[in-house]
């Protein structure tokens, strides 16, 4: 099956660094998506991709679809106390319902 | 509701006893999915209802696991003669119409077998 390796696996920074983490995935998808979960929750979107090269932002987070559809980053600038959680990458196939996800980042502000 | 909602929070059970885990999704949504999260991991799909379709059960880890919706309601996750392994956090997520993708998750049920 599909799967998805995203590293780093954790990082711990100081607040106002930069962070960037990725994932590779053994085949192509159709779709990247970024998610965030706090502890206790559910992950919640924060960024999806449709196109190969694709690149956008929300507020201070970027991420790209890469070109050979096998992989993507998320970049999260000037951190802040509140982006602390654990971040996982998920991608779609064939099956546009299907996510696969990976293991997960999790991020660590010091403020 | 505002959003997806699962119910019991946590679960504590007996090896060998069955659960089932309910989960309400975002109004108006037509697809329902159940994941498993274990410790450390990330999501793994387990099963997907999109209206009255035949569901995908292809994650499903094993014929104790099963799943129903009525509708574009209310779902449950029933495993029986549960085991150790089964230990997860059991996530249940909602999408509307075409956006499949796009899907919105409640909080979990954090399941312990002992």
């Amino acid at each position: 099956g599909q799967q998805l390796n995203q590293s780093p696996q954790s990082m711990f920074i100081q607040e106002g660094e930069d962070v960037s983490m990725n994932c590779t995935s053994s085949s192509i998808f159709n779709t990247w998506l970024w998610y965030k979960q706090d502890p206790g929750e559910g992950p919640v979107l924060l960024i999806a991709l449709y196109k190969a090269g694709e690149l956008t932002s929300n507020g201070r987070l970027t991420a790209q679809f890469g070109i050979t559809r096998k992989d993507s980053f998320l970049n999260i600038s000037a951190s802040i106390p509140s982006d602390v959680g654990i971040y996982f990458c998920a991608g779609s196939g064939g099956s546009n319902y299907k996510l696969t996800f990976g293991k997960g980042t999790l991020l660590t502000v010091n403020p | 509701g505002a959003g997806v909602s699962q119910s019991p929070s946590n679960k504590v059970t007996e090896k060998g006893k069955d659960v089932e885990l309910r989960c309400d999704p975002i109004s108006g949504h037509t697809a329902l999915y159940w994941y498993r999260q274990r410790l450390g991991q990330g999501l793994e799909f387990l099963i997907y209802f999109q209206g009255n379709s035949a569901p995908d059960k292809s994650g499903l880890p094993s014929d104790r696991f099963s799943a129903e919706r009525t509708g574009e309601s209310v779902s449950t996750l029933t495993i029986q003669r549960t085991q150790q392994e089964d230990s997860a956090v059991y996530l249940c997520a909602s999408s509307f119409g075409l956006a499949q993708n796009i899907q919105y998750f409640g909080a979990g049920t954090r399941l312990s077998v002992l």
